[in-house]
């Protein structure tokens, strides 16, 4: 049974457009969300969190937006660079608890030139 | 300030065998964790650890142990390696909620 689902495993955007992706769960009682970026042959790194209280958190050009209604949430990239290709899992959990932190599946995302 | 460390990065395993996957952090972080990610998959919490002395099994722990004698060190012993660990494993350490370090992977495959 998949929590947290990143229906989408893939996303090919243009260098300077946006970048959406897109992560939906299943269980309301999560109330901490996280973005990770991972490059090839290296660990995931921490990109940018958000916690149920919010429904947006912005670090430069990262901006993530949370539906609590529709147990969704996503991750813009504006403007999308070469560098951000990469694959990027979102996860989720009970805050104060992050054994209990849920990763979905990832979308690999190529920004082209 | 080397954050997460792992070792080895590639081991090749035969049916039955065992070994220990390293992870040292020298960040004097409380919270590590042992993850596993299998292809296609996202990342599934093996073993975690709240302080030395203190250990819990995660999502998927079984065929595996763990140990915290000290809060720099966090390795995963793997008894009777079966081709179902066939994975790449991850080490992590945190502070706080959430932001978990990771390390750059041990890829194991078992033959």
């Amino acid at each position: 049974d998949q929590q947290v689902k990143q229906n989408s495993p893939s996303l090919s955007v243009q260098e300077g457009r946006i970048s959406i992706l897109n992560c939906d769960y299943t269980n309301s009682m999560f109330d901490y969300f996280l973005w990770y970026k991972k490059y090839p042959a290296e660990g995931p790194t921490f990109l940018i969190s958000i916690s149920s209280i919010k429904d947006k958190n912005e670090d430069g050009r990262f901006t993530v937006f949370l539906n609590k209604s529709a147990k969704h949430l996503s991750l813009h990239i504006v403007p999308s660079q070469p560098g951000d290709s990469a694959v990027y899992f979102c996860a989720a959990s009970f805050l104060y608890n992050t054994d209990k932190l849920i990763f979905g599946t990832g979308t690999r995302l190529q920004v082209f030139p | 300030n080397a954050g997460v460390t792992q070792t080895p990065k590639f081991r090749i395993l035969k049916i039955g065998q065992s070994m220990t996957l390293q992870c040292a952090q020298d960040m004097n972080h409380n919270y590590m964790y042992w993850y596993r990610q299998d292809p296609g998959m996202g990342l599934k919490l093996i073993y975690y650890s709240v302080g030395a002395g203190i250990t819990d099994k995660g999502e998927v722990p079984n065929g595996y142990n763990v140990s915290r004698s000290t809060t720099e060190d966090f390795p995963l012993r793997l008894e009777l390696a079966a081709p179902s660990q066939t994975s790449v494993y991850f080490c992590a350490s945190s502070y706080s909620v959430g932001e978990l370090f990771f390390g750059e992977g041990s890829r194991l495959t078992v033959l």
